[in-house]
């Protein structure tokens, strides 16, 4: 089956600090990235989608200048979260998905991020 | 407004079965899926309905009626590492799966 792969898996660390988080699709090509957020208790919401080689397209109230997504190749795509605060903590999962816009998304196994 | 609906939270007895129901309103429709989210990890695929009927991949099924906006997940003799999230997606008209909030399965002995 599709694995998707994300990295770290958990990041603890101070404000201020940048950080990125990679999702890498291992046996299938990812023509689409997505990029989630979710609180505990929670449903999972949309941050940003993002196509190889083009800009991500971001959801309504999700600063791009604050999570910056690329997505050089159909493998791969990072999340960086600059200047993270304490509201900032939260799991932030990718998913991949194929061409075919029917196709199941495919997850990865999640980024906790705590700010100190 | 796009809307899915499904239960907040469900209780079952271990070896039973247990259905899980889900509507939605959505601006077009191209494909419904259902996923599993154990507490603290990222949800994994379980099925994809697009057309009416169900569909049945071991303890687990799938169903769904197009004309009434419906959609169930059937999950057959209950384990305990059943107990978990599950999770309505559907896939609008622009192909942007809305997601619904979750149903949280408790199993008890």
């Amino acid at each position: 089956g599709a694995v998707v792969s994300q990295h770290p898996s958990r990041v603890i660390c101070k404000s201020g600090t940048s950080v990125k988080i990679e999702c890498r699709s291992l046996d299938f090509q990812a023509t689409t990235m997505f990029w989630y957020r979710q609180f505990p208790k929670q449903s999972l919401m949309l941050m940003a989608t993002s196509n190889e080689g083009s800009k991500a397209t971001y959801e309504q109230g999700v600063e791009k200048d604050k999570f910056l997504i690329n997505h050089a190749s159909l493998t791969l795509s990072t999340l960086t979260v600059t200047s993270a605060h304490p509201e900032d903590s939260s799991f932030y999962i990718c998913s991949a998905r194929g061409d075919r816009e029917n196709q199941p998304q495919h997850f990865g196994d999640g980024t906790r991020l705590s700010i100190l | 407004g796009q809307n899915i609906d499904q239960p907040t939270e469900m209780t079952a007895t271990e070896g039973a079965i247990v259905q899980i129901n889900c509507t939605y309103q959505t601006s077009g429709f191209n494909g419904l899926f259902w996923y599993q989210q154990h507490a603290g990890e990222a949800p994994t695929f379980l099925s994809y309905n697009v057309l009416d009927g169900l569909e049945e991949k071991g303890r687990f099924s799938s169903f769904l009626s197009r004309s009434k906006g419906y959609s169930y997940l059937l999950l057959k003799e209950l384990q305990m590492k059943d107990s978990a999230s599950y999770l309505c997606a559907v896939l609008d008209s622009n192909y942007q799966l809305i997601w619904g909030a979750g149903t949280k399965l408790i199993i008890k002995p």
